[in-house]
């Protein structure tokens, strides 16, 4: 079955790039849709974006201009980076299976957190 | 603020039902766009429990159900059980601005009584 697993620095300064990768195990990227949510502390669910595994792109409009979703077929993984960070931007973040019908495949979630 | 509208918290004693509110406007649910449901347990990820609208993926119980009207959609729990206790969320896609994109609602509480 497939599974997802985030990877990245756990501790940011701020204005520093958050750099985060999702790698795909059990299934191929291919014919899907990926996105990243993220969910600071206390709080609910944003969506951040998604990519197509051919590569289309479309991301959360408060977030558009400092956001970058990236897909690497070859290693079956997908990236996302989130430029001048602040503390706001603190948060478990996680990749997930899906767009249309449901987000079906989540992975476990990964922290991180902004502070100087 | 969220896009879509939950009530913070629902409870129930076991055995009975439970229905949880999503209210959206006509950029949203109204125009037509799919609802999907999530349950998060404590300290996990978020788990799709329905999707377009009333619709469940294979595994989840036939006590879990979605229906929409309108502008809004509901989550209704039959039979409650001690594990429902959990944060549940909708989802749907809104237009108001240039393109669509996903939004959530704040999300509701459910505690088993």
């Amino acid at each position: 079955q497939v599974q997802l697993q985030e990877s990245g620095p756990g501790l940011l300064k701020p204005s520093e790039t958050l750099s985060l990768t999702c790698t795909v195990s059990g299934g191929s990227i291919s014919g899907y849709y990926w996105s990243w949510i993220r969910q600071p502390p206390g709080k609910g669910l944003q969506w951040i974006g998604y990519i197509y595994y051919s590569g289309s792109i479309k991301y959360n409009p408060s977030l558009k201009s400092r956001v970058t979703i990236s897909v690497d077929t070859s290693k079956n993984q997908f990236s996302l980076k989130l430029s001048s960070v602040t503390a706001a931007d603190t948060a478990i973040y996680y990749c997930a299976r899906g767009y249309g019908d449901g987000m079906d495949v989540w992975g476990q979630g990964t922290t991180v957190t902004v502070s100087s | 603020q969220s896009v879509l509208t939950q009530p913070p918290s629902v409870s129930g004693a076991p055995g009975q039902r439970v229905t949880i509110s999503c209210t959206g406007s006509s950029s949203n649910i109204g125009a037509g766009y799919d609802v999907e449901w999530y349950q998060q347990l404590p300290g996990t990820a978020p788990k799709l429990l329905i999707y377009g609208n009333g619709n469940r993926p294979s595994g989840v119980p036939h006590r879990f159900s979605g229906s929409k009207s309108g502008t809004s959609a509901s989550l209704a729990i039959t039979g409650l059980q001690a594990d429902d206790e959990a944060d549940y969320y909708c989802q749907s896609y809104d237009s108001s601005l240039s393109d669509s994109y996903v939004v959530f609602g704040g999300g509701t509480k459910l505690t088993v009584l």
